[in-house]
């Protein structure tokens, strides 16, 4: 069954203490892996797309890496206003022929405090 | 700007009650989709739309309909038969159905909760 966990839960950082969110997946073919941003009472927000073990993106102060089992969003020195929830979501290629529809993971509620 | 319009962004409904959720794009995309999130669960999917008059079930249909009239507009009724409708349900939609290059571009969110 394809399947996505995020870690942890929830983060407590200090503003500037970098760290890293964990998303594992397991699914019988993978398109591609997504992160997403989510504020409180709002929709998520997209982030970055990943196709292949090895890749990596960035943007700010994210940086998103892709292995064959696992992805991590890595946070560096992080600020009050990168407070959220971080969604991954992965593709799953559909062998029936049908949509290949996302997969969400929990999420994981990042806490950031000056 | 282009975007997802959802409304209201909250509803409260009544035992046995009907009621329906709206969900508008400018964006001119194909493919729309409605999403339920439940506190400690990934999304859920509930139907999806790949074009006008077209709309498959998704993993957790039961006791929801939907309509694709115009491309712009994609509706969600939360009918009496769904037992616990209490969450956030999102509308997303991309360029045609399972395309994320630049993932999927959601709602603000409806907040439905049982009176």
């Amino acid at each position: 069954e394809d399947q996505v966990t995020q870690s942890p839960e929830a983060l407590r950082l200090q503003e500037g203490e970098s760290s890293s969110l964990n998303c594992s997946y397991t699914v019988s073919g993978l398109r591609g892996l997504f992160w997403y941003r989510q504020d409180p009472g709002k929709g998520p927000e997209f982030l970055f797309t990943l196709y292949s073990a090895g890749e990596e993106k960035e943007k700010e102060r994210l940086k998103a890496t892709l292995t064959k089992k696992e992805s991590f969003l890595h946070i560096t020195a992080p600020k009050p206003e990168d407070s959220a929830t971080y969604l991954c979501a992965v593709q799953a290629l559909s062998f029936s022929g049908g949509y290949n529809k996302l997969i969400f993971g929990a999420g994981t509620r990042l806490a950031v405090h000056p | 700007d282009g975007g997802i319009t959802q409304s209201p962004k909250y509803l409260f409904r009544k035992e046995g009650q009907n009621v329906t959720l709206s969900c508008e794009q400018n964006l001119n995309h194909d493919a729309m989709y409605w999403y339920r999130q439940d506190p400690g669960q990934g999304l859920r999917l509930i139907y999806y739309s790949q074009i006008v008059n077209d709309f498959q079930k998704g993993d957790i249909a039961e006791g929801y309909s939907v309509s694709r009239e115009k491309k712009e507009s994609f509706p969600l009724t939360v009918t009496s038969a769904q037992k616990n409708p209490t969450a956030f349900y999102l509308c997303a939609s991309s360029p045609y159905l399972g395309e994320s290059n630049y993932g999927y571009t959601f709602g603000s969110g409806t907040r439905l909760t049982v009176v």
